[in-house]
């Protein structure tokens, strides 16, 4: 059983490009979780999505970040106009629907860099 | 908003104990868990507790809850070179139901 995939495992951008960041939940996991990760700091949580819907964003900035998870295919985080704030590592995790604990399984993480 | 806090740094000999600790401040926090991270990599899973236990022990990790002092500890029996790493504690609070919120980690140095 595959774990969380994240592609591309590092991006380079430059400032005011786009960025796009994908994540394959385990078999059988319909929820998705985006983390950040700043320098030596812990993760933070950003969004919380389930199949074709945001369940909570809260924690994600109100201009140029998006997300989506759509029915088919990978969850998608999307950064437009990338600035140099926004290298960090991104992760994600999975869980599945319907368990109380609802255990967080994190994938490698995508690590961005903007130049 | 709520925090969790860890000592950043740890050294340890190999075949000692390490233990590693964490405060944090939300009392509604329901699990309670501990990541590993290695460089580069993302986070395992290493084990998590209910926040009605006490104690939870797996093979060489034994994690110890203090509710009333919001104080969790990871102990690693005979602490190998292979467990260096980072360590984070997550706490999940019910109000949240879902995001967990996370200390800064705890470097852990395995020394031969």
């Amino acid at each position: 059983n595959a774990g969380v995939m994240q592609n591309p495992r590092h991006l380079v951008r430059r400032r005011g490009q786009e960025a796009r960041l994908r994540c394959s939940p385990m078999k059988g996991h319909s929820h998705v979780y985006w983390y950040r990760q700043l320098p030596e700091e812990g993760l933070k949580f950003m969004v919380y999505l389930q199949k074709e819907n945001i369940i909570d964003e809260s924690g994600m900035p109100k201009e140029r970040f998006s997300a989506e998870f759509p029915k088919e295919g990978p969850s998608i985080l999307r950064i437009q106009q990338v600035v140099r704030g926004d290298s960090a590592a991104y992760f994600c995790a999975s869980s599945p629907a319907d368990r109380g604990q609802e255990t967080q399984y994190f994938g490698p993480g995508t690590r961005l860099l903007v130049l | 908003g709520e925090d969790v806090e860890q000592s950043l740094f740890l050294s340890v000999r190999e075949g000692d104990s390490s233990v590693i600790n964490c405060t944090y401040t939300d009392s509604s926090s329901t699990y309670l868990y501990w990541y590993k991270q290695e460089p580069g990599a993302g986070l395992q899973l290493l084990t998590y507790i209910f926040s009605n236990m006490d104690m939870k022990q797996d093979q060489r990790l034994t994690v110890l809850l203090n509710k009333k002092d919001k104080h969790l500890s990871l102990r690693i029996a005979d602490t190998q070179t292979g467990d260096s790493a980072i360590y984070f504690c997550a706490e999940k609070a019910s109000n949240s139901g879902y995001a967990l919120n996370f200390g800064k980690g705890t470097s852990l140095l395995v020394t031969p």
